[in-house]
């Protein structure tokens, strides 16, 4: 079993729609859990990191983290041809960041 | 500004020969890593630096050397290169809690 899994998409939303990415990871230590974006040719960016249960948004972005189920995800709200890219779900545990193959978001305009 | 520098961006090499990927930064980051991207698998960390002096590997070393002599560069050395080891190579290091930040990328293809 991969440490991080990602629905391995592509998904395609239209301008102004929801984006959701999921994530699940197998190890229950996994102490924070990161979104990186990175578009084609280019190196990862952060967007969002959490730490807690529950929910974090900022500005278009909210990720949620349910530790029980082992499970994280992004909602991009109203999105922008800007917005398409590959996300990268990541988890820290200790010294390792372990991180899924990514989903790649194309919104048409 | 606050960075992670690699170079170089592009290299083509003949397998066997010796290389140096180098990697810099300016943050006063304790942590730093290597990582590794291939379609399909993502990133796969190769070695990582908590400190000066300080390293260890990660989910993919074979092939790779690295060394922390001071606390702003970790360069990754492939003492002899193989065509498996063409790739997309990051380097990044960490301050805090607050993830990574990240290399621009180094291409590497080895024929």
């Amino acid at each position: 079993q991969k440490e991080v899994e990602q629905n391995s998409g592509p998904l395609s939303v239209p301008e102004g729609a929801i984006a959701s990415l999921n994530c699940t990871y197998s190890d229950r230590g996994s102490q924070s859990f990161f979104w990186y974006r990175q578009y084609s040719g280019k190196s990862p960016e952060l967007i969002m990191f959490i730490y807690s249960n529950g929910d974090k948004e900022d500005g278009r972005f909210t990720a949620q983290l349910n530790k029980a189920s082992q499970y994280v995800s992004l909602l991009i709200r109203d999105s922008q041809p800007s917005d398409s890219a590959t996300y990268l779900c990541a988890v820290n545990i200790d010294y390792k960041l372990s991180f899924g193959a990514g989903t790649t978001v194309t919104v048409r305009a | 500004e606050a960075q992670v520098t690699q170079n170089p961006r592009y290299l083509i090499t003949v397998t066997g020969k010796k290389l140096t990927v180098t990697c810099s930064q300016n943050m006063n980051h304790e942590y730093m890593s290597w990582y590794r991207q291939d379609p399909g698998l993502g990133l796969r960390q190769i070695y990582y630096s908590m400190n000066v002096e300080v390293t260890d590997k990660g989910d993919v070393p074979e092939g790779y050397k690295v060394s922390r002599k001071e606390k702003r560069n970790f360069p990754l050395i492939l003492e002899s290169p193989s065509p498996n080891q063409t790739s997309l190579y990051f380097c990044a290091s960490r301050g805090g809690g607050f993830g990574y930040t990240f290399g621009s990328g180094t291409r590497l293809t080895v024929v």
